[in-house]
């Protein structure tokens, strides 16, 4: 699978947009990327997942470059209550297609009044 | 509607102690995972099924490590002669079918402490 980098945390205010930007140098052209999203004590939660250009829905928007070697969630005009953890997942697991997941450390966002 | 479901939340047992860990996933969904969080990190694939079979354990770190589903809905981890390296936050989930794109829906975990 394609690992991922994506910082270790980030810090924000609220009302202000959050972009996070995770780099996957290794896509393989059948790799989806996919958001997770994990509050404290809770399970990760699916955000969004976008294959090129630009996917939105109501939560967020991801954007996806041409060569698709980084994508870049984008959360509008945060609120505390998305402090969380974020995870940038890259493609699923083609050698036995299992679609199991394989997380990084993710990113830390802490957002401040 | 109901989401995945995971009993015990929390468990804290003794060293060298046998526990299971229970999960119900989303009606109708036929794939289910295991995923174990320790601190800090983001989860670890440990098994998957598709219907009753474990289709990869590849993740299971060991062999005091097991899961089954026997009718296809309901899991139970198990694991045997529990140790302090076992302690962590046990995450389930379930995925409508076998498209393997399609989003997996988490449990809230089962914390394990070992004591």
């Amino acid at each position: 699978l394609a690992k991922t980098t994506q910082p270790i945390s980030m810090d924000s205010y609220e009302g202000q947009e959050v972009n996070i930007t995770c780099s996957h140098n290794n896509i393989a052209t059948n790799d989806y990327i996919t958001w997770y999203q994990q509050f404290p004590s809770q399970g990760p939660r699916f955000i969004i997942q976008g294959y090129k250009t630009k996917v939105t829905n109501e939560v967020a928007s991801l954007f996806i470059p041409a060569d698709r070697k980084s994508s870049t969630l984008s959360l509008p005009r945060v609120s505390l209550s998305d402090t969380a953890v974020y995870y940038c997942l890259v493609g699923v697991d083609g050698s036995s297609n299992t679609g199991k997941l394989i997380f990084g450390q993710g990113t830390t966002l802490q957002v401040k009044p | 509607g109901a989401g995945v479901s995971q009993t015990p939340s929390n468990k804290v047992t003794e060293k060298g102690k046998y526990v299971e860990l229970r999960c119900d996933p989303i009606s109708g969904h036929t794939a289910l995972y295991w995923y174990r969080q320790s601190l800090g990190q983001g989860p670890e694939f440990l098994i998957y099924f598709q219907g009753t079979g474990a289709a990869d354990d590849s993740g299971l770190p060991n062999d005091r490590f097991f899961a089954v589903r026997p009718e296809g809905s309901v899991s139970t981890l198990k694991i045997q002669r529990t140790e302090r390296g076992d302690s962590a936050v046990y995450l389930c989930a379930s995925r409508r079918d076998a498209a393997n794109t399609d989003t997996q829906y988490f449990g809230p975990g089962t914390r394990l402490t070992v004591l």
